[in-house]
């Protein structure tokens, strides 16, 4: 079945790049998703991409795709203390979500 | 800016109640899907709907499981004689249609413990 991973933990400080990465195994995604979760809120959408797309920008994220190696990345530039929270990777199959694990981002001061 | 809601946000129940978990999806959305995280685990699928009607369901989705579009509004999950391990934060999402195209819209979530 489809899976998709992250590693758990980064910690970067402010005003830093972060880079939260991602790697999937269904090659017929279509999209994909980086959504934000903060302390006791819901699933907020960040952004998406297109599997014919190699990157996209938008503001301070800039997502990159590399579908050979099934490997999708959010870059977080001058990454500020509010965008502390859990960064879910994620890919659709159909109407169906799958879900990473999650990467809890912590921005020092 | 429109958003779906969740009622309760927390519920504590005890093994072998029913729950039902309320939600209100973005109002001229058609698709609407549950998810459910355990605690430190992914989120994960367990069902979407449309046109009154399940389109699909994952494994998890069994017959302990039931989902409803009572009025034109809500959209519940309800699970009979709850077990331990139903423990989990529950999310609603809806999305205005279905395909791959389409994104879909989280609720805050109702996070269940069943004691």
């Amino acid at each position: 079945g489809e899976d998709v991973e992250q590693s758990l933990f980064l910690s970067v400080r402010e005003g830093d790049s972060s880079v939260i990465n991602c790697t999937y195994t269904d090659s017929s995604s279509t999209y994909l998703y980086w959504y934000k979760q903060e302390p006791g809120a819901g699933l907020q959408l960040l952004t998406y991409i297109f599997s014919n797309m190699d990157m996209k920008q938008d503001q301070r994220l800039t997502v990159l795709l590399n579908k050979k190696d099934k490997h999708l990345s959010l870059r977080i530039a001058d990454t500020q203390t509010g965008d502390s929270a859990i960064y879910f990777c994620a890919e659709t199959n159909f109407n169906k979500f799958y879900f990473g694990s999650g990467t809890k981002l912590n921005v020092k001061p | 800016e429109p958003e779906v809601t969740q009622t309760p946000s927390h519920q504590v129940t005890q093994m072998g109640q029913e729950v039902i978990l309320r939600c209100v999806p973005i109002s001229n959305h058609l698709y609407f899907y549950w998810y459910r995280q355990i605690l430190g685990q992914k989120v994960e699928f367990l069902v979407s709907f449309y046109n009154n009607e399940i389109s699909e369901k994952s494994e998890i989705f069994d017959d302990q499981f039931s989902v409803e579009r009572p009025d034109g509004s809500n959209f519940t999950l309800k699970i009979r004689s709850t077990k331990l391990e139903d423990s989990a934060m529950y999310f609603c999402a809806s999305s205005e249609w279905g395909g791959l195209q389409e994104t879909q819209y989280f609720g805050p979530g109702t996070r269940l413990l069943v004691l």
